[in-house]
């Protein structure tokens, strides 16, 4: 069975604080993808990263970046010097390998303070 | 510009009256699929599309229906709409060769009293 799980509910930091959202998956595909999407109050998603199976290097993009390790099947996303903007709900997704469905983990609610 | 719209994009409505959530998408995709969103529950599955005239289950298809007569939409039909469907739905669509590369639909937030 594939499942995602973000044990985080939520979490609540202030700003400038740096916060690192976890990502756990199980999958018997050799080949899938994950994701990481953004849904701030406004309630659309937000797509943020895409990574394949293939490809464990980390990567960055301004404040954000995500840490991809098979050997622990997790796919963790850290914001660094949070703001306030930062602020929503993200959710982590594991696209399967006949590429019928995202499966989306519970989703962690992030609240940034100033 | 490429898109997936949704509508209506709110909706309140009661037990029992039948309704449509349309979907539809400019950008020629082959599948297409609806999620819904309840807190604390993520998004799930309900059901897809991989081409027209082709559907299947997703997780929760129970009081559901789809119909995919046109490559650009798939619309969402709720025959007798209960309180458990009280949720937010998003559409998605692609190219069947890339579902890597999913496009969300704004949403709709539906309420069934």
């Amino acid at each position: 069975a594939q499942k995602v799980t973000q044990a985080q509910t939520e979490i609540s930091v202030v700003e400038k604080e740096d916060v690192t959202l976890d990502c756990v998956y199980e999958t018997r595909d050799t080949t899938y993808y994950l994701f990481w999407y953004k849904q701030p109050p406004s309630g659309e998603l937000v797509f943020l990263i895409r990574r394949n199976s293939f490809d464990e290097q980390n990567e960055i993009s301004g404040r954000y970046s995500w840490n991809f390790q098979k050997s622990t099947s997790s796919f963790n996303f850290t914001i660094t010097a949070s703001q306030v903007v930062d602020s929503a709900v993200y959710f982590c997704a594991l696209g399967n390998q006949a590429g019928t469905a995202l499966i989306f983990g519970k989703g962690t609610t992030l609240s940034v303070s100033s | 510009e490429a898109q997936v719209t949704q509508n209506p994009r709110y909706l309140i409505t009661v037990t029992g009256k039948k309704l449509t959530v349309t979907c539809s998408q400019n950008m020629n995709h082959e599948y297409m699929s609806w999620y819904r969103q309840d807190p604390g529950l993520g998004l799930r599955q309900i059901y897809y599309s991989m081409n027209v005239e082709v559907t299947d289950k997703g997780d929760v298809p129970e009081g559901y229906k789809v119909s995919r007569k046109e490559k650009r939409n798939f619309p969402l039909i709720l025959e007798s709409p209960s309180p458990n469907q009280t949720s937010l739905y998003f559409c998605a669509s692609s190219f069947v060769d890339r579902t890597y590369e999913q496009y969300f639909g704004p949403g709709t937030r539906l309420t069934v009293t």
